[in-house]
């Protein structure tokens, strides 16, 4: 079964650290987001990412953050200067029926950011 | 603005007996119901959804849900738990035409005592 990979499973970056977390999609899906999860807290949504565009953004997702497809397959998230609570589980999803709103969500296992 | 809420942090039950997972939602127009599960340190796995017709959907692992438009839920349900499906569980709610992401709930641990 096709499956969203992530990439690094834990990072442990110093504070002021740029990170990237990678993903790569489901190859036939067209819409793709990143959410993260503070422990112990709800999953938040970050972003999402249609046509080679931010299509939506949360609040949370401010100039600190940014997204790219540099190619066919991967999805990227970038902190430019990580802070103490960017510490979180970061989860890239993917779907491919967002178009008619009834589509699910296909989310990876997930990178674990620690900021020190 | 939609939002999901999960009542209980946390539901006990014991193997074999039926379970509920409360969720209820509020949003302007008629929402796309979700439910998903996660199992320790893994990502949210899709259990089932409601999008239109029958207000009983029926999903993996032998989950179901019933969605009740008057009293804005959408509760989960399984007639006969498993200590397997002690778990993480979280409700999502997706508003045609207002946007493309999923809303969260809080999460319910569900534990299931042998």
């Amino acid at each position: 079964e096709p499956e969203v990979t992530q990439t690094p499973s834990h990072q442990v970056t110093q504070m002021g650290q740029e990170v990237i977390l990678r993903c790569v999609p489901i190859s036939n899906h067209l819409y793709f987001y990143w959410y993260r999860q503070i422990l112990g807290q709800k999953v938040e949504f970050l972003v999402s990412f249609y046509n080679n565009e931010i299509s939506e953004k949360s609040e949370i997702f401010d100039d600190q953050f940014s997204v790219e497809r540099p190619d066919g397959s991967n999805f990227t998230l970038k902190i430019r200067s990580t802070k103490l609570e960017d510490s979180a589980m970061y989860f890239c999803a993917s779907s491919d029926q967002v178009g008619t709103g009834t589509g699910e969500l296909f989310f990876g296992e997930g990178s674990r950011l620690t900021v020190l | 603005a939609q939002s999901v809420a999960q009542p209980e942090d946390q539901v006990n039950v014991a193997e074999g007996n039926p379970l509920t997972v409360k969720c209820t939602y509020s949003v302007s127009g008629n929402p796309y119901l979700f439910w998903y599960v996660q199992y320790p340190n893994r990502g949210l796995q899709f259990l089932l959804k409601y999008i239109t017709g029958d207000n009983l959907v029926k999903g993996s692992y032998g989950f179901e849900a019933e969605f009740n438009k008057s009293q804005t839920s959408f509760h989960l349900k399984k007639p006969s738990a498993l200590v397997s499906d002690s778990a993480l569980y979280f409700c999502a709610v997706r508003v045609p035409n207002a946007g493309n992401m999923l809303t969260f709930g809080g999460g319910t641990r569900l534990m299931v005592k042998p």
